[in-house]
């Protein structure tokens, strides 16, 4: 059974980095998929923040990607999301999630709030 | 690239058929025929109910279903549980490996 699940601090201080990583088990990164993260501001929709490939191609949400930088490692079977000069607009459940060949998030974490607020 | 249109908000009573539109462009919806629907209970992960327009996953109910016409995708449930009371989700793939989500809509079921 796949199963993700996310860490990182809770609370960011405006302009610093909000940095989170995905612990996967029950499958190993480096056999395929792409692993991505996905997050929810309060009261509103998903938005895709962005995907990794098992190799390192990744692709990022046009609006985010001067700011996002996600990456994997495949030793310790985790893929991690790095998002600079937060500001409260960034404030959100995050989520990390295998997508499939099909463009489906078929597995997800059960999320982490992360508030930024000084 | 904006976020896919859905209604805020949809309602019906047990046994009811409801359907949730997900509009967007040629880009996105209309372009392509990954188009995801994901059904969300508050405090709990995302579960994948509909992919590839019309595809349901192993174990999820045949009274969901998907279609798509033109720039417009939808997904109806049909025979209405209380347990479908939940939040909805629409996605599509949009073009260099990006994906767009709907704004969401929450299903009441009265």
């Amino acid at each position: 059974q796949v199963q993700l699940q996310e860490s990182g601090p809770g609370l960011v201080r405006p302009s610093e980095t909000l940095s989170l990583t995905c612990a996967v088990s029950g499958y190993s990164i480096s056999s395929g998929y792409y692993w991505g993260w996905v997050r929810q501001p309060p009261g509103k929709g998903l938005e895709w923040i962005g995907s990794i490939f098992r190799s390192g191609g990744v692709y990022y949400m046009p609006s985010l990607k001067s700011r996002v930088t996600i990456s994997v490692d495949t030793s310790n079977n985790q893929f991690s999301l790095e998002l600079n000069s937060v500001t409260a607009a960034d404030t959100a459940v995050y989520y990390c999630a295998r997508r499939d060949y099909d463009n489906n998030f078929d597995i997800w974490g059960r999320g982490t709030l992360v508030t930024v607020s000084s | 690239q904006s976020a896919l249109t859905q209604p805020r908000s949809v309602s019906g009573s047990p046994g009811q058929s409801v359907t949730i539109s997900c509009t967007g462009t040629s880009l996105d919806v209309g372009g392509y025929n990954y188009v995801s629907w994901y059904q969300h209970h508050p405090g709990k992960a995302p579960k994948l109910i509909i992919y590839n327009v019309i595809k349901r996953p192993s174990g999820v109910p045949d009274r969901f279903s998907g279609s798509k016409s033109g720039n417009t995708a939808s997904l109806t449930i049909s025979g209405l549980q209380a347990e479908d009371e939940a939040d909805y989700h629409c996605s599509s793939y949009a073009t260099s490996y990006t994906l767009l989500f709907g704004g969401g809509t929450t299903l009441t079921v009265l």
